[in-house]
């Protein structure tokens, strides 16, 4: 069964610092990767999505991924945070043709100023 | 992009009731589906609304607790059935497209069983 697994589940930073969120799903076969963000309040938005092609994925506010299919791994990162990005971000995965998303268990990001 | 409303937004409701939440599309998509996200956990998926015909339920949830209509192709109902306060939880409604590609979510309703 397809599983996907974020391993931090909260993390805390202060503005200007370097992001990386763990993605690793458990698919052998071809698959769809996304990045979803819930800012407070608000509902699900989509940050940035894979099919095929480039595996470095550029998304929208300076996000971007990294799709290693050998390590079934789709990373987040941003450079440098902003206290806006303070949300819970969601890795999600479907395979092709199925269009269920099946969602991590999410991360939590707090940004101090 | 389609934008999707979804209410009530929230409610408060007694053990043994039911709540029907609604989902409205603002355009036409071709897939719909019902999630659950429980207090601090991830989303998980109910059921996928099927246009015309019984939804198709994912293992744990069974119509009879679920029932989801799906009318057309811009709206969709999800029914929580005899509330228990286990049942307290956010339910959210997503929808997609083949040209799409991508899933978009309603607000979400929290639903608080007492």
């Amino acid at each position: 069964a397809q599983s996907v697994s974020q391993h931090n589940h909260h993390v805390i930073l202060s503005e200007a610092a370097s992001l990386e969120l763990g993605c690793n799903y458990s698919y052998g076969g071809t698959v769809n990767l996304f990045w979803y963000v819930q800012y407070p309040g608000q509902h699900l938005q989509l940050l940035l999505k894979y099919f095929s092609g480039d595996p470095l994925v550029k998304g929208i506010k300076g996000f971007e991924a990294e799709f290693i299919k050998s390590k079934f791994s789709f990373n987040l990162r941003k450079p440098s945070v902003q206290w806006s990005d303070t949300a819970e971000y969601f890795c999600a995965v479907n395979a092709p043709n199925t269009d269920k998303l099946i969602f991590g268990t999410g991360t939590r990001l707090q940004v101090f100023p | 992009s389609a934008v999707i409303s979804q209410k009530p937004s929230r409610d408060i409701c007694q053990r043994g009731t039911s709540l029907t939440i609604q989902c409205q599309v603002d355009s036409q998509v071709t897939m719909m589906f019902w999630y659950r996200q429980q207090p601090g956990q991830s989303l998980t998926l109910i059921a996928t609304a099927n246009q015309g015909s019984e939804a198709t339920y994912e293992s744990g949830f069974v119509i009879d607790k679920f029932p989801i209509s799906r009318p057309n192709l811009t709206f969709s109902t999800l029914t929580v059935s005899n509330m228990s306060p286990e049942d307290s939880s956010i339910y959210l409604c997503s929808g997609d497209s083949w040209s799409n590609t991508e899933a978009f979510f309603g607000q979400g309703t929290r639903l608080t069983v007492v």
